[in-house]
């Protein structure tokens, strides 16, 4: 199984909502990763999780709150969100250490109204 | 900060056509990684080139690696239309991706 599988795939949220993005993979992966990318623009790393700790924070808004309660598993929580936040979700998942390969979910298309 | 940064950030060819796209980045690196990602899709990792390898092959793609110019180039021969696709580099440091090259492959 070399699937990551992000779920919903498309989600529209008020501004007042609480929702969650959920990631998931059964490789065995221990880092993974929570990227945004607005249209026509490339990923931009949010979030890196390794052996299961926050490991990286690209100084994101407390909105976004991410969560890894185990080894397979990703969250992000979102609160209180601005249409500026729309977005494609993407999560991805590797093993640690140089040499291997990343891979992505087919994300989630966030639309905040 | 970015550590991959693409060039051309656009690039439209013939379908049979080769394209090039070349990748600069700021830091030393264990390895440089080229992804695919077709349109609002989750991106697909190609092939991966060692700090200490300087050229490799997968099928139709060529990575060269010159660690003096901290830079890579991805050569796509032959190119078909389903190609057609945005491509980044990133290094296996960080994992961030530059602006990508957006190829477009006219059938």
């Amino acid at each position: 199984d070399t699937e990551v599988t992000q779920t919903p795939k498309h989600l529209v949220m008020g501004m007042t909502n609480k929702k969650s993005l959920k990631c998931e993979q059964h490789m065995g992966h221990r880092a993974m990763y929570w990227y945004k990318q607005k249209a026509k623009k490339p990923p931009e790393l949010m979030f890196v999780y390794s052996y299961e700790k926050l490991s990286i924070n690209e100084s994101v808004p407390s909105r976004f709150s991410p969560e890894c309660p185990n080894s397979s598993l990703l969250n992000l929580h979102l609160h209180a969100l601005q249409p500026e936040d729309s977005a494609l979700y993407l999560c991805a998942s590797s093993q640690v250490g140089p040499g291997t390969e990343a891979f992505f979910g087919q994300g989630t298309r966030l639309t905040v109204v | 900060s970015q550590q991959g940064e693409e060039d051309p950030q656009a690039l439209s060819i013939q379908e049979g056509e080769n394209a090039t796209m070349n990748c600069s980045y700021k830091t030393s690196i264990n390895n440089l990684q080229w992804y695919r990602q077709n349109s609002g899709r989750g991106l697909v990792h190609l092939i991966l080139i060692r700090s200490n390898e300087r050229e490799k092959h997968s099928g139709r793609l060529r990575v060269t690696l010159d660690t003096s110019k901290k830079s890579s180039s991805l050569l796509i021969t032959a190119s078909r239309a389903a190609d057609t696709a945005s491509y980044f580099c990133a290094t296996y440091n960080d994992m961030r991706f530059g602006a990508g090259t957006r190829l477009t492959v006219k059938p």
